[in-house]
């Protein structure tokens, strides 16, 4: 079966600092691979997304940016933190016409 | 591009109350239309889905209807319990196309009352 590992649960930085966050996928390949947030708790913001290796798509310009290294290995990055980009951000991975799987999220705190 | 749009923002019921969700969407090529709960704090889960080849699917107390003529689908909860309280997304997709094709809805609160 498939599954889906995001690391870490938790993250407090502060502000200019660089962030990583790392998104893996067992049991399944050349999965589509997705990178939201939920700013306010509510409305999933599709950020990234990336149909193969080193492909990647940007939904919203920002401070963020992502990669994909490898087959099932999604990363969300950004060079220096704003207070804006704290929120809850879930990696998800999907094969086009079903449902859509979810990590476990990453609540990050800028402060 | 795909639009999906999920009314209400917010909802709460009495325990034992039924509740219902509703989602239009703009893409008559969208043929996929899963649902997605989501309690505090933790991931979105699928809680059922529906094809465009059927106009209603039921699973126990939660049951979805698609009107494709309309363009839009409702999610029902009968019997209310305080463990229905959540977030719930609708979405819409087609089963070939782009990656970006799955849209959510901006999500309903729902909260019943005990």
């Amino acid at each position: 079966s498939q599954t889906i590992h995001q690391w870490p649960a938790t993250l407090v930085q502060p502000v200019g600092s660089p962030l990583s966050l790392e998104c893996t996928v067992e049991g399944t390949s050349n999965p589509n691979l997705y990178w939201y947030r939920q700013a306010a708790g509510r409305g999933l913001q599709l950020l990234f997304y990336s149909v193969g290796i080193g492909q990647i798509s940007s939904e919203v310009p920002q401070n963020l940016s992502a990669s994909r290294p490898q087959d099932r290995q999604f990363i969300l990055s950004s060079k220096k933190l704003l207070l804006s980009d704290s929120g809850f951000y879930l990696c998800a991975w999907r094969r086009t016409g079903i449902e859509a799987f979810f990590g476990q999220g990453t609540r990050l705190t800028v402060v | 591009g795909e639009n999906v749009e999920q009314h209400p923002s917010t909802l709460s019921v009495q325990e034992g109350d039924s509740a219902v969700i509703k989602c239009t969407y703009s893409d008559s090529a969208s043929n996929y239309f899963p649902w997605y709960k989501q309690e505090l704090g933790k991931r979105p889960q699928l809680i059922i889905d529906i094809r465009s080849n059927v106009g209603e699917k039921k699973d126990q107390r939660i049951a979805v209807t698609l009107n494709k003529t309309a363009k839009h689908f409702s999610l029902h909860i009968t019997e209310t319990q305080p463990e229905d309280s959540a977030v719930y997304f609708c979405a819409a997709s087609r089963s070939s196309g782009s990656a970006r094709q799955l849209t959510f809805g901006s999500g309903t609160q729902l909260t019943v009352l005990p």
